[in-house]
């Protein structure tokens, strides 16, 4: 069974940092691409990154471009995202999710992620 | 890099059909048939429901189904259950290796 386990999510002050970690099992972690999608409260959803399945392609959306870095140990199968320069904008409940028939077809249960002022 | 655009309900008495759109442009669901939908109840993770615009992964009920026609994408539910009851949500590729998500519809079994 595929599970996908995030952490790293808090409480961070605007301009902070912050690392999210996933936690990936039951796949071959590194044959797949793998994406971060967030969700701010109450919100719809939003595609932030993914990367390919060893690390050499990254794409993000503009928002987080220069801010953000997604990276990825297939040794720990796990998936990782860096968050520098932290904006109201992004607090959300970020997912980490198996990328597949150009979908993202396994999710995590999310971790939050709140900015403060 | 806009996000596509859905009505945010939609509903249906138990039994009945439901059909959900996904409108974008001519860059995203009408360039590509990468267009996926995804059901999420609150509180928890997004479920794919439909890929490629009409492929069902395992597991999903023949209920759900997908289409495209020109830059609009749809979802019918067909046979709703109570369980169908939550926010649906399309996605699409939209070039430059960039993907795009509805606002999302509120699904009700009446």
């Amino acid at each position: 069974e595929v599970q996908l386990v995030e952490s790293g999510g808090g409480l961070v002050q605007r301009g902070g940092s912050l690392r999210l970690s996933c936690a990936a099992s039951g796949l071959t972690f590194s044959t797949y691409w793998m994406s971060w999608v967030r969700q701010a409260p109450g919100k719809g959803l939003e595609w932030v990154a993914n990367i390919n399945e060893d690390g050499t392609k990254k794409y993000y959306v503009d928002s987080v471009k220069g801010r953000f870095t997604i990276s990825r140990d297939n040794a720990k199968n796990s998936l990782y995202l860096q968050m520098n320069s932290l904006r109201g904008e992004d607090t959300a409940v970020y997912y980490c999710a198996r990328d597949r028939y150009w979908a993202r077809d396994y999710w995590g249960q999310g971790t939050l992620v709140t900015v403060s002022s | 890099q806009s996000a596509l655009t859905q009505p945010p309900s939609a509903s249906g008495s138990p039994g009945q059909s439901v059909t959900i759109s996904c409108t974008g442009t001519s860059s995203d669901v009408g360039g590509y048939n990468y267009v996926s939908w995804y059901q999420q109840h609150p509180g928890k993770a997004p479920k794919l429901m439909i890929h490629d615009v009409s492929q069902r992964p395992s597991g999903v009920p023949d209920r759900f189904s997908g289409s495209k026609s020109g830059n609009t994408a749809s979802l019918t539910v067909s046979g709703l259950q109570a369980e169908d009851e939550a926010d649906y949500y399309c996605s699409s590729y939209s070039g430059t290796d960039n993907w795009v998500f509805g606002g999302g519809t509120k699904l009700t079994v009446l």
